[in-house]
């Protein structure tokens, strides 16, 4: 089974500070995404990779940043966390378009606080 | 981009069936996805049309037409388990993203 695990299910941050939340997949998958969902908006797509060192912006990017050094992990960065910037963020990875296996597969999600 | 459409909620009782519809206008169409997401829980992947007609897995069933636009996930034969928010997404010609809908959630009643 695919298996994509976050660093943590819940943080809390304070206004200013530098966040670094980490995703890693186990299936060789060579896309990566990072998503953020609140209520009433739905998933939207903040960055995401389609190789190691490759990264595109999503239809959020403002205020985020992405590191992919290696295939397996996809790191997503708040440089200075904002209280608008509270939400479920969602790391999912997929194999290639292509074919019908292009499900993505999510992580459990981390729930970030900023106050 | 996508424009995505989906009711937001919907309620039905045990044993019943539920349709949940989605509309969409695209540029260019590569595939409709439905995902399944329980309160606190990643979402979880349930089906996937890229050609128009039904596709039958279990209770679950989609069903696509592409000239429409247009999409139904059916439940039937409900359990309280499927009380849930239900995703539809659809990706675009050549692309790596989903975009999704808003999400409907689905509340089972006994």
């Amino acid at each position: 089974d695919v298996k994509v695990t976050q660093s943590s299910r819940y943080l809390v941050k304070r206004t200013g500070e530098k966040v670094f939340l980490e995703c890693v997949q186990d299936m060789d998958h060579e896309n990566m995404f990072w998503y953020r969902q609140d209520p009433g908006l739905g998933l939207r797509l903040i960055y995401f990779s389609y190789d190691v060192k490759m990264k595109e912006k999503g239809d959020i990017p403002e205020g985020y940043s992405v590191s992919r050094e290696k295939k397996e992990r996809f790191s997503l960065i708040l440089e200075s966390a904002s209280t608008n910037q509270t939400s479920m963020y969602l790391c999912a990875s997929s194999l290639p378009p292509g074919g019908n296996s292009y499900e993505q597969y999510f992580g459990p999600g981390t729930r970030l606080t900023v106050t | 981009g996508q424009n995505i459409d989906q009711p937001t909620e919907m309620t039905a009782t045990e044993g019943a069936i539920v349709q949940i519809n989605c509309t969409y206008q695209t540029s260019g169409f590569n595939g409709l996805f439905w995902y399944q997401q329980h309160a606190g829980e990643a979402p979880t992947f349930l089906s996937y049309n890229v050609l128009d007609g039904l596709e039958e897995k279990g209770r679950f069933s989609s069903f696509l037409s592409r000239s429409k636009g247009y999409s139904y996930l059916l439940l039937k034969e409900l359990q309280m388990k499927d009380s849930a928010s239900y995703l539809c997404a659809v990706r675009d010609l050549g692309d790596y993203k989903l975009s999704f809908g808003a999400g409907t959630t689905v509340t089972v009643r006994a």
